[in-house]
């Protein structure tokens, strides 16, 4: 069975912290996507990153980090030096070759000044 | 810009009625979605649609219906017979008919049971 889990429900940091979202999955199969999306106030979910089942490189895009590894099937975000603006629920996806994700419940991160 | 328009932001809807929530997109993608959000249980997929005048049941479409009469339009009707219709809808749309490429969401519409 896909199943994604993120056991965090709720994290708060002092802004300037670094933050590491946890993402862990289940798939029988050899080729999924892997995806991290953010969904602030406003409510339209952002879409961060998509990774590739074979492709287990780790990426930076300034603050943001992915960590991408297959042998525990996990993909998990760290944030580094948070601002308040960073304060959104994350959620990460699975997908594979079908038409539909499957979510995540999310992690509210709330970034305190 | 290109984008998705979710019309309304809020709407209210008394027992037993029906309502249509509007999803318009120009970015001229094939493939269009609807999901609902819950309090702590994350996304999950209503209806979807590959192509014009084709869409498929997701993993909770009873009480609701959609057509794909436009490329650019999927409405979601919510019915009196989906008996919990409290949430927020998000209406989605992609570039291909895979899920390699990732979404791109509307900014939702939050229905509230009077």
């Amino acid at each position: 069975a896909q199943k994604v889990t993120q056991a965090q429900t709720e994290i708060s940091v002092v802004e300037k912290e670094d933050v590491t979202l946890d993402c862990v999955y289940e798939t029988r199969d050899t080729t999924y996507y892997l995806f991290w999306y953010k969904q602030p106030p406003s409510g339209e979910l952002v879409f961060l990153i998509r990774r590739n089942s074979f492709d287990e490189q780790n990426e930076i895009s300034g603050r943001y980090s992915w960590n991408f590894q297959k042998s525990t099937s996990s993909f998990n975000f760290t944030i580094t030096a948070s601002q308040v603006v960073d304060s959104a629920v994350y959620f990460c996806a699975l997908g594979q070759g079908t038409y539909k994700y499957i979510f995540g419940t999310g992690t509210r991160l709330k970034v305190l000044a | 810009d290109g984008g998705i328009t979710q019309s309304p932001k809020y709407l209210f809807r008394k027992e037993g009625q029906n309502v249509t929530l509007s999803c318009e997109q120009n970015l001229n993608h094939d493939a269009m979605y609807w999901y609902r959000q819950d309090p702590g249980q994350g996304l999950r997929l209503i209806y979807y649609s590959q192509i014009v005048n084709d869409f498929q049941k997701g993993d909770i479409a009873e009480g609701y219906s959609v057509s794909r009469e436009k490329k650019e339009s999927f409405p979601l009707t919510v019915t009196s017979a989906q008996k919990n219709p409290t949430a927020f809808y998000l209406c989605a749309s992609s570039i291909n008919r895979g899920i390699s490429y990732g979404y791109t969401f509307g900014s939702g519409t939050r229905l509230t049971v009077v």
